[in-house]
């Protein structure tokens, strides 16, 4: 079966300090995969997502970027964290067609 | 542009109470609609779908849905809830094929009273 790992689950950050959130997924080949942000209130964000390795579209412009080194591996990053960047990110994944998003279990980002 | 609103922040219920949670979406076509559950400390789960067919789907946990197209709504319903289904809902709509067209409503936190 296919499982999703994102890590860490929590992270307290200086601002001005760069990011790097991780997600993996396991049990399933060239999955499209997602990064949202979760904002207490207003639902998800959808930030980026990749069809594939090294394809990349974004959805908001903003101080994060993300990257898709492998198959199944999708990272989060910014070279500098605003304060603005405090939230929940969560890390999904589907099949073309399933219409059917899993999730992982989410980070928690806090920019002191 | 897509949207999606449900009716309660926040709902709170005693066990044995009937729940429904209200969600209305904004767009002229042909819609995918689902709810998503996430437990306290766990991940977002997909609760129930309706991509076509019945307008009435039962879900997990006794969960249904209804799809009423003429007030564009996909209201979530649970005869009686229990104190294991404190959790935020979420309602979503994706006019395409594709992952990337989700759109999310804001979620209902509901919280049953033992």
């Amino acid at each position: 079966s296919q499982t999703i790992h994102q890590w860490p689950a929590t992270l307290v950050q200086p601002v001005g300090s760069p990011l790097s959130l991780e997600c993996t997924v396991e049990g399933t080949s060239n999955p499209n995969l997602y990064w949202y942000r979760q904002a207490a209130g207003r639902g998800l964000q959808l930030l980026f997502y990749s069809v594939g390795i090294g394809q990349i579209s974004s959805e908001v412009p903003q101080n994060l970027s993300a990257s898709r080194p492998q198959d199944r591996q999708f990272i989060l990053s910014s070279k500098k964290l605003l304060l603005s960047d405090s939230g929940f990110y969560l890390c999904a994944w589907d099949r073309d067609r399933s219409l059917a998003l899993h999730f992982g279990n989410g980070t928690r980002l806090t920019v002191t | 542009a897509q949207s999606v609103s449900q009716h309660n922040h926040h709902v709170i219920l005693s066990e044995a109470a009937s729940l429904e949670l209200g969600c209305n979406y904004s767009y002229g076509g042909t819609v995918n609609l689902f709810w998503y559950v996430q437990y306290p400390g766990q991940h977002l789960q997909l609760l129930l779908k309706y991509f076509s067919g019945d307008p009435l789907v039962k879900g997990i946990k006794g969960f249904e849905a209804e799809f009423i197209k003429s007030k564009f709504s996909f209201n979530l319903r649970k005869p009686s809830v229990q104190w294991s289904d404190t959790a935020e809902y979420f309602c979503a709509v994706n006019a395409g094929n594709y992952g990337q067209n989700f759109v999310f409503g804001p979620g209902t936190r509901l919280s049953v009273l033992p």
